[in-house]
């Protein structure tokens, strides 16, 4: 079975730009998470997706970051624009259901704001 | 309110037995999760305790007490490929995860 993908795996880009990253998660799972990891810290949820729709948004910054996940499969997180403070590791997992909270995460993406 | 709370950092031998702690005030209880997680990697899933008491899967145990909040991560035969992070994790009533920062297990040769 395959794991959940996520892509890129690093991205350097400077403040004020914008970036996106996508997230593939387990064949089947219903429930898609987007996480900030920030060193040395625990995951923090930024978003969670049932199928298409959004369960739980309450910590994204909504004025520069956005998420989506149109067809309830792929997910893609945008911040735009970035700030230092966003230098993190973005985590995409998945879950077979919201009540399953079992989840299987992805290798991350390490994203560095200069 | 919610929390976890685990030690940042700990150290241990080569071979040796540790244990790591943590414990939880959550909304509702819908079971204790252990994830590690290796340097520059995604955490990958350990254990999911839903009753109380002690259970094993090879080298490592997870205990837990529901009516003190607490449970803890038992590695033994240490390994230097166990120097990780150790996350502990606990849904709330809504199912979502309410993650400690994590404990540092540093091994020595």
């Amino acid at each position: 079975e395959a794991g959940v993908a996520q892509s890129p795996r690093y991205k350097i880009i400077e403040k004020r730009q914008s970036v996106a990253f996508w997230c593939n998660p387990i064949s089947g799972h219903a429930t898609l998470y987007w996480y900030q990891q920030i060193l040395g810290q625990g995951p923090k949820l930024l978003i969670q997706f049932q199928n298409n729709g959004v369960v739980d948004d309450s910590q994204l910054p909504k004025d520069r970051f956005s998420a989506e996940r149109l067809k309830g499969v792929d997910s893609t997180l945008k911040i735009q624009p970035a700030k230092l403070e966003d230098s993190a590791v973005y985590l995409c997992a998945s879950s077979l259901d919201q009540f399953r909270a079992e989840q299987f995460f992805g290798p991350g993406t390490r994203l560095t704001v200069l | 309110g919610q929390n976890i709370d685990q030690p940042t950092e700990m150290t241990a031998t080569e071979g040796a037995i540790v244990q790591i702690n943590c414990t939880y005030q959550t909304s509702g209880f819908n079971g204790l999760f252990w994830y590690q997680q290796h340097a520059g990697e995604a955490p990958t899933f350990l254990s999911y305790n839903v009753l109380d008491g002690l259970e094993e899967k090879g080298r490592f145990s997870s205990f837990l007490s529901r009516s003190k909040g607490y449970s803890y991560l038992l590695l033994k035969e240490l390994q230097m490929k166990d120097s990780a992070s150790y996350l502990c994790a606990a849904p709330d009533s809504n199912y979502q995860l309410i993650w400690g920062a994590g404990t540092k297990l540093i091994i020595k040769p």
